[in-house]
């Protein structure tokens, strides 16, 4: 398995301001994934990140709202921008890992609440 | 597009006792790879077993077990022996073959009562 450190685990932030997460891996590893729970939901894909290219996003998530930074291969940040209250959720990145990058393992999350 | 369907939204299950967890999908590959993540109120994804399409065999992870059934696009999970620490969301999650994200379902969440 990987060790997968997420931060902040939590933070509480006002409308209409920034908060960068920052997710770090032991080992180098091609993708990472950011994903998005809401309140009493499953987790949606928001982008994946690719080092050395643009991270590629899925619909619904564009990279003005959540700019997404991925220097090297065990390093990457996720941005919330201009945040309102509807931002509110734990934010998880996931890392793939194995022969084949079969199993994917995530970090503990960072639960965010706007007010 | 690929899509993960689990139609119990809660499940409760005596302490000691067996449950099993459905979970169904849809897609169009035929290599790719078939989860389920435990996630406890700490938030943390805990990854429960996995399962790789090509392999007939069910997989097993000591009180964890699957019930893959390929033509009918059914993935089960059985957890035997329950116990107090297994309460939980539980999701059900694909993932073709290759670097890919997972495709989860909207999550079980299960109670396990003493």
């Amino acid at each position: 398995s990987a060790v997968i450190s997420q931060k902040p685990s939590r933070d509480i932030c006002q409308r209409g301001t920034s908060l960068t997460i920052q997710c770090q891996v032991d080992s180098q590893v091609t993708m990472m994934f950011w994903y998005r729970q809401q309140p009493g939901q499953s987790l949606t894909l928001i982008a994946t990140a690719n080092q050395g290219s643009e991270a590629t996003y899925e619909s619904g998530f564009v990279i003005d709202k959540f700019p997404i930074s991925r220097p090297n291969l065990t390093f990457s940040t996720l941005t919330v921008s201009n945040m309102s209250p509807e931002d509110s959720s734990i934010y998880l990145c996931s890392v793939g890992l194995g022969g084949t990058n079969e199993k994917l393992f995530f970090g503990s999350g960072t639960q965010l609440s706007v007010l | 597009a690929q899509t993960v369907t689990q139609s119990q939204p809660e499940m409760s299950v005596q302490e000691a006792e067996t449950v099993t967890l459905s979970c169904t999908y849809d897609t169009s590959e035929s290599d790719y790879y078939l989860f389920w993540y435990k996630q406890p109120p700490s938030r943390q994804m805990i990854l429960v077993i996995r399962q790789e399409a090509y392999k007939q065999q069910n997989a097993t992870e000591n009180r964890f077990s699957v019930n893959f059934q390929k033509a009918a696009k059914s993935f089960s999970l059985k957890i035997s022996d329950s116990q107090l620490g297994d309460a939980a969301m539980y999701f059900c999650a694909y993932r073709r073959a290759g670097n890919t994200p997972l495709v989860f379902g909207k999550g079980t969440r299960l109670s396990v009562i003493a």
